[in-house]
């Protein structure tokens, strides 16, 4: 069925370092995916996103990269800021119609 | 600075009452959702409209109806509270059928007691 997983619940990363956030997605169908950001308190905002006719998508300190073959989408934010400390949600969406499938969440923790 | 917003940060409510949460967004998008997020589960679809007193069942509908009168405005109905819908609720708006990234508001979080 459909369904966007992530491998860690929780990554602890050095401030400075860079991050790199998975998710896993099982509809071969999905052919749009976002990522989300959302802090404590929030809702969840857009971050960045890839259609499935492409493989990397690069914004401001972030890139997302989509592997079809594997049905993988992960996330890297350079150089890691204490702002970066959120919760990060994949999402995918089929396109027959607007509904959204997100994945549970991964939390990013910035050590000092 | 366009906006998703949700009429309670927080409430209270007792078991059996009939809640309303309120969501009111100023884009002029036609699609409107509300979620729920509990955690270890995500963001979990209640209902969603595609237009003004248009609706579709989300994955968790039991429990719950919605109302859209106006285009700007999509409310949840809690017809009689329970303690298992103590949760976040989320309430999001997109521009059209075409999988744009949704805007969401800041959330309610709702305690049943």
């Amino acid at each position: 069925g459909e369904s966007v997983g992530l491998h860690l619940p929780t990554l602890s990363v050095q401030e400075g370092d860079n991050s790199i956030i998975n998710c896993a997605y099982s509809n071969s169908a999905s052919d749009y995916f976002i990522w989300y950001k959302q802090e404590s308190g929030k809702g969840p905002q857009f971050i960045i996103d890839i259609r499935s006719n492409m493989d990397k998508r690069q914004g401001q300190r972030v890139t997302v990269l989509l592997n079809k073959t594997v049905k993988h989408l992960s996330l890297q934010i350079a150089a890691t800021q204490p702002g970066d400390s959120a919760v990060y949600f994949c999402a995918e969406n089929i396109g027959r119609d607007d509904k959204i499938i997100f994945g549970k969440g991964t939390r990013l923790h910035i050590l000092p | 600075d366009v906006k998703v917003t949700q009429s309670s940060r927080y409430l209270v409510k007792r078991t059996g009452e009939k809640v309303f949460l309120e969501c009111v967004q100023d884009m002029d998008h036609e699609n409107m959702f509300w979620y729920r997020q509990d955690p270890g589960l995500g963001l979990r679809l209640i209902y969603f409209s595609y237009d003004v007193k248009m609706k579709e069942k989300g994955d968790i509908p039991e429990g719950y109806s919605v109302s859209r009168e106006k285009k700007e405005r999509f409310s949840l109905i809690l017809e009689s509270a329970s303690t298992n819908q103590t949760s976040m609720y989320l309430c999001a708006s997109s521009l059209a059928r075409e999988g744009w990234g949704y805007t969401f508001g800041s959330g309610t979080r709702l305690t049943v007691v």
